[in-house]
């Protein structure tokens, strides 16, 4: 399974934006990036996903690097709703494995008033 | 549309004992898989089911086991329970298949063994 790396932790102001980071030099052309968060108490909650291009959704932005071994996931205003740990996921979607998520041990986002 | 439900939301068991938990995932999703979460390890993959059949596992021991039934709901199965056992079991359902769908997850069975 392709990895990937995270910041432990980030900080943030409520209403300003939000950029995380996760690298994966080991990806491969079948994988695609996939963002979930897991708030305190709940089940993991998908984010937004991605192959090539930037993608927006009404959660969030992804933008991917041109050679695809890094992807940044963007909240443009941060509430408090959005303390979180979120994870950055790669899902090879070529064969049977294609709905294992692999966690590793994400970011924890918090926001501050 | 309803979300995925877990039964029971809480449990606790005594070591050796064993316990089964269930899955109802949204409607007209063909595929479950289930997670174990816990502070130490994190979430990891458990297996996968798809139209009744064990598609993909992770690496656990064999008294963890699972089941599918023809209308999507899944049953996960623990022998001989061990204290490490004790964790956040979660499932996610999704539509299955080679494209990059998005799992939706429940709420989770929180284990607790003695």
């Amino acid at each position: 399974d392709a990895k990937t790396t995270q910041p432990n932790s980030m900080e943030s102001n409520e209403e300003e934006p939000v950029h995380l980071p996760c690298n994966h030099s080991t990806i491969s052309g079948t994988d695609y990036i996939h963002w979930y968060r897991q708030l305190p108490s709940q089940g993991p909650e998908y984010v937004i996903h991605g192959l090539t291009s930037n993608v927006n959704n009404r959660m969030a932005s992804l933008a991917i690097a041109e050679d695809r071994k890094s992807s940044t996931l963007i909240l443009h205003r941060a509430t408090l709703r959005d303390a979180a740990v979120y994870y950055c996921i790669l899902r090879d979607v070529a064969g049977q494995g294609a709905q294992k998520l692999v966690f590793g041990q994400g970011t924890r986002l918090t926001i501050n008033p | 549309k309803a979300g995925v439900t877990q039964t029971p939301r809480y449990l606790i068991k005594t070591r050796g004992q064993q316990v089964t938990l269930s899955c109802s995932p949204i409607s007209g999703h063909r595929s479950v898989s289930w997670y174990q979460q816990t502070p130490g390890q994190g979430l990891q993959f458990l297996f996968e089911y798809f139209s009744e059949t064990q598609r993909n596992k992770g690496n656990f021991p064999g008294r963890f086991s699972g089941r599918q039934f023809s209308n999507s709901r899944s049953e996960m199965n623990v022998s001989t329970l061990e204290l490490g056992d004790s964790a956040l079991y979660l499932c996610a359902s999704s539509h299955g298949g080679t494209t990059p769908y998005e799992q939706y997850f429940g709420p989770g069975t929180r284990l607790t063994v003695t």
